[in-house]
């Protein structure tokens, strides 16, 4: 089945230590992208990826870090430096950047104490 | 000002009732997108649909239609006879042109829908 994974679905960590979401894409689509959502509040964007070894800073970016090795995967890092972390995360992707449909994952709940 | 404005923060209907979410949108591009997405109880959101902005005709989907109206700005959202699995939080987005043939996606803040039994 195509489709987006993201793993786990949820996280637990302790302040001041970094955690890595993982997202994997088999739609062979070029664009990637990492939303935060939290409670009552619509999608923020976080980080974005067009192409391989390429990726651009959405809205939000501050605390957070990505990779694009693969086009197939998205690995969204976050950091100490982020303040507030506890957040759901969403990862989608789409064909490319020119307003197309995102296609989304089913989340990771990342909770920070 | 928000590009996207969901203006009912919640909604709630008993079963079978028709249910209309609404959506505002703001931009200055010719061409542009909008879309309705659907997130259940379970977090990962669900595409509904996608239309550009030089495609006004309206769309029926089965229980699920759309309005589509450029001189209010509105895209609106309707269920006919709704059902207890349409319980969700659902959101209008708007993807503009952003630089060269970028597009971005803005989410307006999502309507909760309840569809009581």
């Amino acid at each position: 089945d195509g489709g987006i994974t993201q793993s786990p679905k949820y996280l637990f960590r302790k302040e001041g230590q970094n955690v890595t979401l993982s997202c994997e894409q088999n739609l062979n689509h070029d664009a990637m992208y990492w939303y935060r959502q939290d409670p009552g509040q619509g999608l923020r964007l976080i980080y974005y990826s067009q192409i391989v070894n390429d990726f651009q800073k959405g809205d939000i970016a501050e605390g957070y870090s990505v990779s694009r090795e693969k086009k197939e995967s998205f690995p969204l890092t976050v950091t100490s430096a982020q303040k507030n972390p506890t957040a759901f995360y969403l990862c989608a992707s789409s064909m490319d950047r020119g307003g197309y449909e995102q296609y989304f994952g089913p989340g990771t709940r990342l909770t920070v104490t | 000002a928000q590009k996207v404005t969901q203006a009912q923060t919640e909604i709630s209907v008993v079963e079978k009732e028709d249910v209309t979410l609404d959506c505002v949108y703001e931009t200055r591009d010719t061409t542009y997108y909008l879309f309705w997405y659907k997130q259940p109880p379970s977090g990962e959101l669900v595409f509904l649909i996608r239309r550009n902005s030089f495609d006004e005709q309206n769309e029926i989907s089965g229980r699920y239609s759309w309005n589509f109206q450029k001189s209010t700005s509105s895209f609106n959202f309707t269920i006919t006879a709704s059902q207890v699995v349409d319980s969700a939080v659902y959101f209008c987005a708007l993807s503009e042109n952003s630089g060269g043939s970028n597009y971005k996606l803005t989410f307006g803040k999502g309507t909760l829908l309840t569809v009581n039994p």
